[in-house]
């Protein structure tokens, strides 16, 4: 079935360091991809979509490229803030299934 | 504001208590969802509706009823729940529950559950 792997965590990083936090996938067709973040306390939020190879989504300075040929959707930022602080899920939706989840990645950002 | 509301925002009760877990989506979305998300576990997918039908059930214990009246409230009612029950019950809600992009996801704020 089609699922998806995310770096495992905790992540701990400096204010105005680089972030990356790795997805690969696995999926029948042709998915769109997605992450979305939980701050704490809240529920998910969507972050940014791509719906096809090549695509870029991006939103509050994270990108991710949808990359067909390495089956990956890997989230970026150039200079993290302590309020990026939060939990970070990659998902994927492919034909007639339900959203599928990674098992999160916790980010903290210290000052 | 996501524009899905859940309450209470926390519950505590007992194993021999019933109570539900109430979930309302302003959105016009034709589709609903229950998650589970325990600590150190993936989310778990509970239930899924589409235009107030079950689509989805993944083997949820039977003390876990969820009822969908109309296309905008969800409920999840509990009753003789265990400690390992305790958890985030996460709502959301869809334009459509498959098909890409009409799948895109918003979600509650969750109802934080003990269970003593």
């Amino acid at each position: 079935g089609d699922s998806v792997t995310q770096m495992e965590g905790p992540v701990t990083l400096s204010e105005e360091a680089f972030l990356t936090i790795n997805c690969t996938y696995t999926a029948t067709g042709y998915p769109s991809l997605f992450w979305y973040v939980q701050y704490p306390g809240e529920g998910l939020q969507l972050l940014l979509k791509a719906t096809k190879a090549d695509d870029k989504g991006s939103n509050k300075g994270f990108e991710a490229t949808y990359r067909k040929e390495t089956t990956s959707f890997h989230l970026e930022k150039g200079s993290v803030q302590v309020s990026d602080s939060a939990v970070y899920f990659c998902a994927l939706i492919s034909g007639n299934t339900p959203l599928v989840f990674g098992k999160g990645t916790r980010l903290s950002v210290i000052a | 504001e996501t524009g899905v509301t859940q309450t209470p925002r926390h519950l505590v009760m007992g194993m021999t208590n019933k109570k539900s877990l109430k979930c309302e989506q302003h959105l016009g979305h034709n589709a609903m969802y229950w998650y589970k998300q325990s600590a150190k576990k993936p989310l778990e997918l509970m239930f899924v509706y589409s235009l107030e039908e079950r689509v989805e059930n993944n083997s949820v214990p039977s003390r876990f009823s969820p009822e969908c009246p109309n296309s905008s409230h969800l409920f999840l009612h509990l009753h003789t729940l265990q400690p390992e029950d305790s958890a985030l019950y996460l709502c959301a809600s869809s334009q459509d529950w498959t098909s890409g992009a009409k799948n895109i996801q918003y979600f509650g704020a969750g109802t934080r559950l003990s269970v003593l």
